[in-house]
């Protein structure tokens, strides 16, 4: 599976929207874009995933470039209970998932 | 349906006992992982089962790790004679596709 690179940190202020990019150069054709988030002390939570369109949902927005090395993960407004870490994972298995160590995202009042 | 539920939340053992987590999945999800998380980390892949079949384990779980699914239920995970290096977040995800996982809230353990 392609490798990730995320920021290990980011700030945002509390009802703009939050944009958090991530790097994968490496990702082949069959290989789909995942977006988790972590909050303190729980399971990680899915946000949402794509292929090579961009996606939205009711929790986030998903843009992938045309050449899919790069995508970003939008929250449209970010509020406090946003503040997480945030993982981009890269992956063809149907099964397995590899993490990388994730951006913190950090809402601000 | 309340989500996947993992039990217990935290488990204490001395090294060299033997400790097992217990984890109920989504009741319509035929697809269930263990993963495990240590500090400042990501998840790292465990197993993998499809009903009741275990499809794939990691190099990561050594032989005094194993994973039952008995009727492609509930999934238990036992670790015998645990060592330090054993202490971590060890969690549970279960799904009707390969996309979206819905993730437990683990069960933390410490060997002291």
């Amino acid at each position: 599976d392609a490798k990730t690179t995320q920021p290990p940190s980011m700030d945002c202020a509390e009802g703009r929207a939050a944009n958090l990019p991530c790097n994968h150069s490496t990702i082949s054709g069959n290989e789909y874009v995942y977006w988790y988030r972590q909050i303190h002390s729980q399971g990680p939570q899915y946000i949402i995933h794509g292929l090579k369109n961009n996606e939205t949902n009711e929790m986030a927005s998903l843009i992938i470039t045309e050449d899919r090395k790069s995508s970003t993960l939008i929250l449209p407004h970010a509020t406090l209970r946003d503040t997480a870490v945030y993982y981009c994972i890269v992956s063809g298995s149907n099964y397995q998932l590899i993490w990388g160590a994730g951006t913190k995202l950090i809402i601000k009042p | 349906d309340t989500g996947v539920s993992q039990d217990p939340r935290h488990k204490i053992t001395k090294r060299g006992q033997n400790v097992t987590f217990r984890c109920d999945p989504i009741s319509e999800h035929n697809r269930l992982y263990w993963y495990r998380q240590t500090l400042g980390q990501g998840p790292e892949f465990l197993t993998y089962f499809q009903n009741e079949a275990q499809l794939e384990k990691s190099r990561l779980l050594s032989d005094r790790f194993s994973a039952e699914r008995p009727k492609g239920s509930f999934s238990t995970l036992e670790i015998q004679r645990t060592e330090q290096g054993d202490s971590a977040m060890y969690l549970c995800a279960s799904s009707e596709t390969s996309y979206g996982y819905t993730f437990g809230s683990g069960t933390r353990l410490t060997v002291v």
